[in-house]
């Protein structure tokens, strides 16, 4: 099965601090994503690559920032964490290798103060 | 961007009934439609999906259907055990390959 590594497992920022969330996939997908999940929104689309040295904007991409190094790596940016950045976090990784099929991390349980 | 409305928000069932969720999406071009299932403190996991080309399908007690026209699938879970419990998620693809948007989820509650 495929394998996404997320790290920190959970974490507390102060606000106005910055927070890097890190991802790592060893299946050499072309795709990697950063979704955050919170009640009654389910699972919102941050932002998204389609390979080393590409990222997009998802649906919600405002205070978030993404960097693709290389294949293997998808990190997720907060420069000047807020409050309401509180959340989990996934990274999945998956594309027409994976049937489309999306692999997700173990997610990162976010706290802002 | 595709929209995907998920209902109902929560479900509880009796263990050995069936259970429904329903998903309603706007973008006529979407063709993916997958169904994650998420346990608590896990993360989700793909179960099932169907794509565009599909009315039906069927894998081990779960059943999917999709309806084009109405733009609308659902998901429905057989003989329901309380394993079943769980957060799931319905999703649509676009255009965009591998982009997808998720409904808000429907935690199922099977009752012993």
């Amino acid at each position: 099965e495929a394998a996404v590594t997320q790290s920190p497992r959970n974490k507390v920022a102060v606000t106005g601090g910055k927070v890097t969330l890190s991802c790592n996939q060893t299946n050499n997908h072309n795709n990697m994503y950063w979704y955050r999940q919170d009640t009654g929104h389910g699972l919102r689309l941050i932002h998204y690559s389609y390979g080393a040295g590409s990222t997009e904007k998802g649906d919600i991409p405002d205070g978030y920032k993404a960097s693709r190094p290389s294949q293997e790596n998808f990190s997720l940016i907060l420069e000047l964490a807020t409050p309401s950045q509180t959340s989990v976090y996934f990274c999945a990784s998956g594309d027409v290798l994976s049937q489309n099929t999306l692999y997700f991390g173990a997610g990162t349980r976010l706290s802002v103060l | 961007g595709e929209q995907v409305e998920q209902l109902p928000s929560i479900l509880r069932v009796q263990e050995g009934s069936s259970a429904s969720i329903n998903c309603t999406y706007e973008n006529s071009a979407s063709n993916y439609f997958p169904w994650y299932k998420q346990e608590p403190g896990e993360n989700p996991k793909l179960i099932i999906d169907i794509r565009s080309n599909m009315e039906r399908k069927q894998t081990q007690g779960l059943i999917v259907l999709l309806d084009k026209k109405a733009k609308r699938f659902s998901l429905h879970i057989t003989d329901t055990q309380p394993g079943d419990s769980a957060m799931y998620f319905c999703a649509a693809r676009g255009s965009a390959l591998g982009r997808l948007h998720f409904g808000a989820g429907t935690q199922l509650i099977v009752i012993p």
